[in-house]
């Protein structure tokens, strides 16, 4: 069975850090790529990073370019998101999410992670 | 503002069938697959539709999705109570290089 489990989230000062990780199961996780999606309270899903099985190619939507640092572990199953310079508006439950092996859609999806950025 | 369009909400009767609307452009929709995923309320989003029309096993055929150029549709047949849900469209966008959503539309059976 497929899993994903987020973990990492939780109360952060503005300015602050927080590196989330994501572990998986039950699939061959160096051949699948993957990204991240974050979704704020009441609003919707937005895009935020992907990274290719061998880490050779890495996007960033320009909302969290310089701030965020998407990274994995094929050995230890892991991906996780660096998160630096945390501003109010990054609150939101963050997602880790599998892409399909065929054609351009997230297959699994974690439970997600929720971030609040407050003071 | 979501780089790709749906309408905020839509309503119909159990039974009913209903269409939900997404629209983008020549970077994404027209050039790329489309997926659709169903968010309950307080879950994470679950894979509806994706490659434009194809069901993932597990999903009835009551899910169906078709694409034409810049704009692709979720249909929805024989509403139920537990269809209601926030319905997300999105495509990869080859300009951006990332993933683009729709606003997401709220699907209530009345």
């Amino acid at each position: 069975e497929v899993q994903l489990v987020e973990s990492g989230g939780g109360l952060v000062q503005p300015g602050g850090s927080l590196r989330l990780s994501c572990e998986v199961s039950g699939f061959t996780f160096r051949s699948y790529e993957m990204h991240w999606v974050r979704q704020a309270p009441g609003k919707g899903l937005e895009w935020l990073a992907y990274i290719s099985g061998g880490s050779s190619a890495i996007y960033y939507a320009d909302s969290v370019k310089g701030r965020f640092t998407i990274s994995r572990d094929n050995a230890k199953n892991s991906l996780f998101l660096e998160m630096n310079s945390l501003r109010a508006e990054d609150t939101a439950v963050y997602y880790c999410s599998r892409w399909g092996s065929y054609g351009y859609h997230f297959d699994y999806w974690g439970q997600g992670a929720l971030v609040t950025v407050s003071s | 503002q979501s780089v790709l369009t749906q309408p905020p909400s839509v309503s119909a009767a159990p039974g009913q069938k209903v269409t939900i609307f997404c629209s983008g452009s020549s970077s994404n929709v027209a050039k790329n697959s489309l997926s659709w995923y169903q968010q309950l309320p307080a879950t994470a989003p679950k894979l509806l539709i994706y490659d434009n029309n194809k069901r993932p096993s597990g999903i009835p055929d009551r899910f169906s999705g078709s694409k034409s150029g810049t704009s692709a549709t979720l249909d929805i047949t024989g509403l139920q109570t537990g269809d209601e849900a926030d319905y997300y469209c999105a495509s990869w966008d080859s300009t951006l290089s990332g993933v683009v959503f729709g606003g997401g539309t709220k699907l209530t059976v009345l």
